[in-house]
């Protein structure tokens, strides 16, 4: 089992639309959940981190955290066209030391 | 310097090459990890260092690959007897104590033939 799931979609979406992109993990201990968005042929560009149970809002994204499922969400509202892109979910593994990276959600928002 | 540098930004290179790869970090940030992504992949950690030591190595990391960062400034990577299967991005990542959300640098993008 890896340590932090993703479905590797593609997701489509419509513009306008709000775009829900998860991630599981597997570490009971894992504490800050990290959310990177990464363009084709770029380097990843983080978005937006959680670390409590709850929801955590920023502009159109809000990020979601539900340590009893082990569960993380990225909500995206109005999604773009620029919005397309692969998302990668972390968590903060090793004791603490290094985040730990899903294989990454792609996202298509469609016009 | 705003950002974390990466150097050289693609390099070809015959397999059984040795490389190198440069990263500058932000400056102050005393956390330095490297990366390597392949393609539809997440960035798998390598190694990390606090200031110059080397406190992670991955299980992963076959020891043809080793890494330094002399003085706690700038990092470097080096591939020996470079294998088809090392193609990929390298990414180095800097941050300061106490937090966990890394600045990317641009990567090193590595083709082996």
């Amino acid at each position: 089992q890896k340590e932090v799931e993703q479905n590797s979609g593609p997701l489509s979406v419509p513009e306008g639309a709000i775009a829900s992109l998860n991630c599981t993990y597997s570490d009971r201990g894992s504490q800050s959940f990290f959310w990177y968005r990464q363009y084709s042929g770029k380097s990843p560009e983080l978005i937006m981190f959680i670390y409590s149970n709850g929801d955590k809002e920023d502009g159109r994204f809000t990020a979601q955290l539900n340590k009893a499922s082990q569960y993380v969400s990225l909500l995206i509202r109005d999604s773009q066209p620029s919005d397309s892109a692969t998302y990668l979910c972390a968590a903060l593994t090793g004791g603490g030391n290094k985040l730990t990276f899903g294989t990454g959600t792609q996202l298509k928002v469609e016009l | 310097d705003t950002g974390v540098s990466q150097n050289p930004r693609h390099k070809i290179t015959k397999r059984g090459q040795n490389v190198t790869f440069r990263c500058d970090p932000i400056s102050e940030h005393n956390r330095l990890y490297w990366y390597r992504q392949t393609l539809g992949q997440g960035p798998e950690f390598l190694t990390y260092f606090q200031n110059e030591a080397q406190l992670e190595k991955s299980r992963l990391l076959s020891d043809r690959f080793s890494a330094e960062r002399p003085k706690g400034s700038f990092s470097t990577l080096e591939i020996q007897r470079t294998e088809q299967g090392d193609s990929a991005m390298y990414l180095c990542a800097s941050l300061p104590g106490g937090t966990y959300g890394y600045t990317f640098g641009s990567g090193t993008r590595l083709t082996v033939v």
